[in-house]
């Protein structure tokens, strides 16, 4: 069973507007939201992310908003730039046993339109 | 400072083989996970190792074993290989890798191909 969703695997957007970018989750245990971002022939690299105490954080031109009660959470991206195109992926940080580890969606594949 | 490095980047092998995967994470990082990530998926969790000892393992067989040196570096093994054992393996490291908000810092991975 897939704890955390992303249920669109890819995005296209103009530059110059908003991407937003969707991540479902099933665990309610989980206490931190990351989003990572993918170039190909790369490792993931940390974007932004938000504690499950939170519903916004914003870092420049990213924000997250995280929504409790639908276990959804969101990447805002403002104004998208053609060098965001990658894949974006969410995860979820929780504790197993005493072991942290981040469960991750499935990616969604951004890409900005000049 | 170096990133997380990992060698080789990519490596074949056929069914039956074993494996092994380097990682040298950032300096003063002691935490080395190990996420496994099969085209068209997110990475999943395999190990996270702290301190030389194994502090957990994801749902994968007992043909995947790891470890963790002195100096913080790790190897994966992989024994027996499969088909489906083809994927892009990725090292992340972190400093104690507990804290809730604690990033992880990945390497680009050692892609494998079994046939």
């Amino acid at each position: 069973d897939q704890q955390v969703k992303q249920n669109s695997p890819s995005l296209s957007v103009q530059e110059g507007r908003i991407s937003i970018l969707n991540c479902d989750y099933t665990n309610s245990m989980f206490d931190y939201f990351l989003w990572y971002k993918k170039y190909p022939a790369e490792g993931p690299t940390f974007l932004i992310s938000i504690s499950s105490i939170k519903d916004k954080n914003e870092d420049g031109r990213f924000t997250v908003f995280l929504n409790k009660s639908a276990k959804h959470l969101s990447l805002h991206i403002v104004p998208s730039q053609p060098g965001d195109s990658a894949v974006y992926f969410c995860a979820a940080s929780g504790l197993s046993g005493s072991a942290r580890q981040l469960t991750f969606g499935s990616g969604t594949q951004l890409t900005v339109l000049p | 400072d170096a990133g997380v490095t990992q060698s080789p980047t990519h490596l074949i092998k056929t069914r039956g083989q074993q494996v092994t995967l380097r990682c040298s994470p950032i300096s003063g990082h002691k935490s080395v996970s190990w996420y496994q990530q099969v085209l068209g998926q997110g990475p999943q969790f395999i190990f996270q190792y702290y301190e030389k000892e194994e502090r957990g393992r994801g749902n994968f067989p007992d043909r995947f074993s790891a470890r963790q040196f002195p100096n913080y570096s790790s190897e994966l093994n992989v024994n027996a290989l499969l088909l489906g054992d083809s994927a892009l393996y990725l090292c992340a490291s972190s400093f104690i890798g507990q804290s809730p908000g604690e990033k992880l810092f990945f390497g680009s991975g050692t892609q494998l191909s079994v046939l």
